[in-house]
């Protein structure tokens, strides 16, 4: 039941786009978008529900096709910053069950 | 300042010796949840809970227990640590609303060797 990821690493140099993708084989209520650093904590990118929804903050956006069971992260004019593993967090309820399963993660690295 | 705290931050303990793992946050978060890290295998959820007293299995909960005996409080206990419990440990939590959905604050992680 874990989403799968793809790519599994992505190698760019700043200013370009970068796409990561969240495929899952259960039908999904939710997908969480988190970046983790070398060493560090995950932290919180945004949440997408069931709705087809999109959202975005500065220059990653996401969106939630929930009919094909999948999400993809975009990272625009990608910055030094970006660079981190990110994790997509799969939900299937929106009842009390709270369990989430993540994928396995995508390590992205940006060049000068 | 807003934050979930984990200790010890590094472990290393031998077959069969009794640990807990401790998770405390300050932001009156209903929900909270512990997670493993493995290589290659990114973040599986061990327990949850949505609640005091309410807690539940995520996808590798094997080995591990849980308490939530306080809303602030959400220790993970290895009553018999085998050596593949070396891992990574996350402690997160989030407010509860399941149709809106919250974001996770994640702990610093505590590094567990058991040889």
């Amino acid at each position: 039941q874990q989403p799968v990821q793809s790519p599994q690493a992505v190698i760019l140099r700043e200013g370009e786009d970068a796409v990561i993708n969240c495929s899952s084989s259960k039908a999904l209520y939710s997908v969480h978008w988190y970046r983790q650093k070398h060493g560090e904590a995950p932290i919180f990118l945004m949440i997408l529900l069931k709705g087809g929804e999109q959202k975005g903050h500065d220059k990653i956006s996401a969106s939630f096709n929930e009919k094909k069971q999948q999400s993809s992260l975009y990272l625009t004019a990608s910055q030094l910053s970006y660079s981190g593993t990110y994790f997509c967090g799969t939900g299937f309820s929106s009842g009390s069950a709270r369990q989430l399963t993540f994928g396995s993660g995508t390590q992205l690295t940006v060049l000068p | 300042e807003a934050q979930v705290t984990q200790n010890p931050r590094y472990l290393i303990t031998v077959t069969g010796k009794k640990l807990t793992v401790t998770c405390s946050q300050n932001m009156n978060h209903e929900y909270m949840s512990w997670y493993r890290q493995d290589p290659g295998l990114g973040l599986r959820q061990i327990y949850y809970s949505m609640n005091v007293e309410v807690t539940d299995k995520g996808d590798v909960p094997e080995g591990y227990k849980v308490s939530r005996k306080e809303k602030r409080n959400f220790p993970l206990i290895l009553e018999s640590p085998s050596p593949n419990q070396t891992s990574l440990y996350f402690c997160a939590s989030s407010l509860n609303n399941p149709r809106r959905g919250h974001e996770q604050y994640f702990g610093p992680g505590t590094r567990l060797t058991v040889t």
